[in-house]
């Protein structure tokens, strides 16, 4: 049973415009939630996280939102920029800092 | 260059055959992960250490696999046996647990492994 999903597989906007990632989790004894990036031969850089006793987190053009009741996490980011084509991970963490449970990722292309 | 470094970048090895990696941490992070990944899918958690104690080992990890970290520095992860199934890029994580720690996880560039 996977805990964490990213129903995207993929995803295209256009620079300059909003990108949306979403993601679902099952399991409610998560208390802490990533996001990160992955370029080919890369291995995944943190980009924002957001802990459960929140429901937003803000980092210059990134956002993550947290829906408890929903079980659902997004990135929002504004306004995208073509570097920011990557592959993006959305994660999840119990207490104490233990291992992360990983979504399969969704690949963002942004067009300039 | 203090981020975490995995070597080697890349291993091809026949069926059957044994192989070892190894992963330098941050110097100062206490707490050490190691993940796979295969194509297509997120990271698969499989071990972590705190210092050189083996925390927590999941379903995953089959008793042809075995981590150590013996002086709470590096880490080494050995494949016994190697099956076509194998293949993947290994991937090495590491964090500082300490009081005001965050959960974000700096990763290393990770050990790409063909079995044929």
């Amino acid at each position: 049973d996977q805990q964490v999903k990213q129903n995207s597989p993929s995803l295209s906007v256009q620079e300059g415009r909003i990108s949306i990632l979403n993601c679902d989790y099952t399991n409610s004894m998560f208390d802490y939630f990533l996001w990160y990036k992955k370029y080919p031969a890369e291995g995944p850089t943190f980009l924002i996280s957001i802990s459960s006793i929140k429901d937003k987190n803000e980092d210059g053009r990134f956002t993550v939102f947290l829906n408890k009741s929903a079980k659902h996490l997004s990135l929002h980011i504004v306004p995208s920029q073509p570097g920011d084509s990557a592959v993006y991970f959305c994660a999840a963490s119990g207490t104490n800092a233990g291992k992360s449970t990983f979504g399969d990722g969704t690949t963002l292309t942004v067009k300039p | 260059d203090t981020g975490v470094s995995q070597n080697p970048r890349h291993k091809i090895t026949k069926r059957g055959q044994n192989v070892t990696f190894r992963c330098d941490p941050i110097s100062e992070h206490n707490r050490l992960y190691w993940y796979r990944q295969t194509l297509g899918q997120g990271p698969e958690f499989l071990t972590y250490f705190q210092n050189e104690a083996q925390l927590e080992k999941s379903r995953l990890l089959s008793d042809r696999f075995s981590a150590e970290r013996p002086k709470g520095s590096f880490s080494t992860l050995e494949i016994q046996r190697t099956e076509q199934g194998d293949s993947a890029m290994y991937l090495c994580a590491s964090i500082n647990s300490g009081d005001g720690a965050t959960y974000e996880q700096y990763f290393g560039p990770g050990t790409r492994l063909t079995v044929t």
